[in-house]
């Protein structure tokens, strides 16, 4: 059964870095393209990055460009999201998905990153 | 990368059909045929119920459809249970520079 287990979550201060984590098993890693999901409490949900199973490309949504890099590591199954200069605003519940024909059907439980002072 | 735009409730009888509208642009919902659509429970993780605009991952009932013209896409839910009162969201591939956008979610309430 896949599974994704995502991991680093903390309580930051405005401007600080954090790195989260996101261990698979259970399928072929690199035959997919990973994602970073993230839904801020009380709202929708937001794509934040995704790699394809190569790294060959990689894309951030426009709110996080230029702060978030996303990396995998095919050998170790896992992929991550190092978050700089972190904002109020990026307070969510940070989930790591992949799926077929560019969907989300695997999703972990995801990891709280709360951003304040 | 704006996020696609979905009514933010809609409300139905039990036993009725609604339709979820998700209005994209030519370089979203209307250059490919992979829209997904995720239904969310408050306080549990996202499930897949449709994907590539109209295809039921295994296990979703057959009352969930999808559809897609032009830049705008629709989920339908025939047959309205209680059980389908849910956050709805659509989500488009927008190429490899862009990859997705999701939309701003219905919330879905069974009267």
């Amino acid at each position: 059964e896949a599974q994704l287990v995502e991991s680093g979550g903390d309580l930051v201060q405005p401007g600080r870095s954090l790195r989260l984590s996101c261990v698979a098993s259970g399928f072929t890693f690199y035959d997919y393209a990973m994602h970073w999901v993230r839904q801020a409490p009380g709202k929708g949900l937001e794509w934040v990055s995704g790699v394809t199973w190569d790294s060959a490309y990689i894309a951030y949504a426009d709110s996080v460009r230029g702060r978030f890099t996303v990396s995998r590591d095919n050998a170790k199954n896992s992929l991550f999201l190092q978050m700089s200069s972190l904002k109020a605003e990026d307070t969510a519940l940070y989930y790591c998905s992949y799926g077929d024909y560019h969907s989300f059907q695997i999703w972990g439980q995801g990891t709280m990153v709360t951003v304040s002072s | 990368q704006s996020a696609l735009t979905q009514p933010a409730s809609m409300s139905g009888s039990p036993g009725q059909s609604i339709t979820i509208s998700c209005t994209g642009t030519g370089s979203d919902i209307g250059s490919r045929n992979l829209v997904s659509w995720y239904q969310q429970y408050p306080g549990t993780v996202p499930k897949l119920i449709i994907y590539a605009v109209t295809r039921r991952p295994s296990g979703v009932s057959d009352r969930f459809s999808g559809s897609k013209s032009g830049n705008t896409a629709s989920l339908t839910i025939s047959g309205l249970q209680a059980e389908d009162e849910a956050d709805y969201y659509c989500c488009s591939y927008g190429g490899s520079s862009t990859f997705h956008v999701f939309g701003t979610g219905t919330k879905v309430t069974v009267l």
